[in-house]
């Protein structure tokens, strides 16, 4: 039993690239979600999902896609990198039987745009 | 919007003495309330966590304290160890909606000097 999982683990991206970061879980969670972590800033939620096919706008959606077309997938897509998102970016899982429960993270991905 | 404060930014105590984290939040709906540890380079991990229906709730040497008339809640941990060191997070569930987002606090960094 993995819990939740993410790829890659550190990533160097110039200005205007694109990429995909990929979380995995395998706790059979209906919610996941993706926060980024600035310093003295905590971890603000960037897109979630409630559920396989669908996805919701967080604190800080600018910038960022995502889809959810398995249930234990969720990627995160940066279409025109900017160095503003040098971030850890971190996936989280969770139930969802009425109401709020405790939220598995992955374990980061340290992301520099230059 | 909601928002969840978190005092102090930065705690530093000898090892044995106790510590203290206050958070507040500002969704008066808000039914769940948990705390995590991120050690360095790490994922954050959940310690404690407590409902809305409970006052307080203690684990070994970590307490965590709700007063919901004034949207308030507590981290104590008591006989410091060094390996308390970390930075804690609070967080509050967000009511509107059966997404389980949870919104942070901007964290503490503990130390506990030997």
């Amino acid at each position: 039993n993995a819990g939740v999982t993410q790829t890659p683990k550190f990533r160097v991206l110039k200005t205007g690239q694109s990429m995909t970061l990929l979380c995995a879980q395998d706790m059979n969670h209906e919610y996941m979600y993706w926060y980024r972590q600035d310093p003295g800033m905590g971890l603000r939620l960037i897109h979630y999902s409630v559920g396989e096919g669908t996805t919701a706008k967080g604190e800080v959606p600018d910038g960022y896609n995502v889809s959810r077309l398995k249930k234990q997938n969720f990627l995160l897509g940066l279409e025109s990198a900017a160095p503003s998102q040098t971030s850890v970016y971190f996936c989280a899982s969770s139930y969802s039987t009425l109401g709020a429960y405790e939220q598995y993270f992955g374990p980061g991905t340290r992301l520099t745009v230059t | 919007g909601e928002n969840v404060e978190q005092h102090p930014s930065t705690l530093s105590v000898q090892e044995g003495d106790s510590a203290v984290i206050k958070c507040t939040y500002s969704d008066s709906a808000s039914n769940y309330f948990p705390w995590y540890k991120q050690e360095l380079g790490k994922r954050p991990q959940l310690i404690i966590d407590i409902r809305s229906n409970v006052g307080e709730k203690k684990d070994q040497r970590i307490a965590v304290t709700l007063n919901k008339t004034a949207k308030h809640f507590s981290l104590h941990i008591t006989e410091t160890q060094p390996e308390d060191s970390a930075v804690y997070f609070c967080a509050a569930s967000i009511s509107s909606g059966n997404t389980g987002k949870l919104i942070f606090g901007q964290g503490t960094t503990l130390q506990v000097k030997p």
